[in-house]
C-alpha cells in the first residue's frame, strides 16, 4: 500500500514570498490533516479536512495560510508571505476516518531566511 | 489544550523498562500515541479509545485512566530501536482535532 506522499521534501524561500506544498494521502482515505512541527516540538494541526469540506481550521493563521483539498483527493497548502517563524516541517497526514489511525508523510522541512 | 507529556526526557539501557506519562485538564475520548525518529515522520503505536482500555503490542502496551485523565505508555525490556520522540496526542471528545503533548525523548543505550 502507498503511503502519504508530499512534495517538495525540501523548501528554501526567503521572507515575504509564498510557497506551496503538495500532499497526496492514502487512497480511499477520508480525512486529511496539516500540520506544523516546529523544531523540538510536538505537532501542531494547522488545518482539518472531511473528504472535501474542512473540519477543523481553527490553528491556520488565515491571513497567510490557506488550503485546499480539491476533489477530496490531494491537498494543496500554501503561505503567502512567509515570516521567519514559518521555518518547520509541514507534515500531512490521512486517516480513513476520524478519530482512527492517522498515516504521516516525510514532511516538507522549510526554511524562511 | 495540550496534553502534558512526562518526563521531557529519558536515557536508559537496553533491556531496561520506561514509562511515559501523559495528561489532560480536559476530559478525554481518546489518547493517541505516536513514535518519531529523528529526520522521520512520526508511526502510529495505538490508540486508546474507552477509560481503562489498555493496549499493547510486542512490548509496548498503554493505559487510560479517564477519571484521572491520563494515559501511560509502557515499553518493557527496552530495545536500541525504541530510541525516539513519543507524542501523547488526546482527543477531548468523538471527532474532534487530536491535540499532540511537546514529547518525550527516549535515547536507548547499548
Amino acid at each position: 500500500e502507498a503511503g502519504v506522499a508530499q512534495s517538495p521534501r525540501y523548501k528554501i524561500i526567503e521572507k515575504r514570498q509564498s510557497v506551496a506544498f503538495w500532499c497526496n494521502p492514502i487512497s480511499g482515505h477520508a480525512t486529511l490533516y496539516w500540520y506544523q512541527q516546529i523544531l523540538g516540538q510536538g505537532p501542531k494541526l494547522l488545518i482539518q479536512f472531511q473528504n472535501n469540506g474542512v473540519v477543523d481550521d481553527s490553528q491556520l493563521p488565515k491571513d497567510r495560510f490557506s488550503a485546499e483539498r480539491l476533489k477530496g483527493v490531494d491537498s494543496t497548502l500554501k503561505i503567502q508571505p512567509a515570516k521567519l517563524e514559518d521555518s518547520a516541517v509541514y507534515l500531512c497526514a490521512s486517516s480513513a476516518d476520524r478519530s482512527t489511525e492517522a498515516f504521516f508523510g516525510q514532511g516538507t522541512r522549510l526554511t524562511v531566511v | 489544550q495540550q496534553p502534558v507529556q512526562s518526563p521531557q526526557a529519558v536515557i536508559l539501557r537496553e533491556g531496561e523498562d520506561a514509562v511515559i506519562n501523559c495528561s489532560s485538564s480536559k476530559a478525554l475520548y481518546s489518547v493517541h500515541w505516536y513514535r518519531q525518529k529523528h529526520g522521520e515522520a512520526p508511526v502510529f503505536l495505538m490508540i486508546l479509545l474507552k477509560g481503562g482500555e489498555q493496549k499493547g503490542h510486542d512490548k509496548i502496551s498503554a493505559s487510560f485512566n479517564e477519571k484521572k485523565q491520563q494515559s501511560s505508555l509502557y515499553l518493557t525490556a527496552s530495545q536500541l530501536s525504541y530510541s525516539g520522540t513519543y507524542f501523547c496526542g488526546t482527543e477531548s471528545q468523538i471527532n474532534d482535532k487530536i491535540i499532540f503533548g511537546k514529547g518525550t525523548r527516549l535515547h536507548i543505550l547499548p
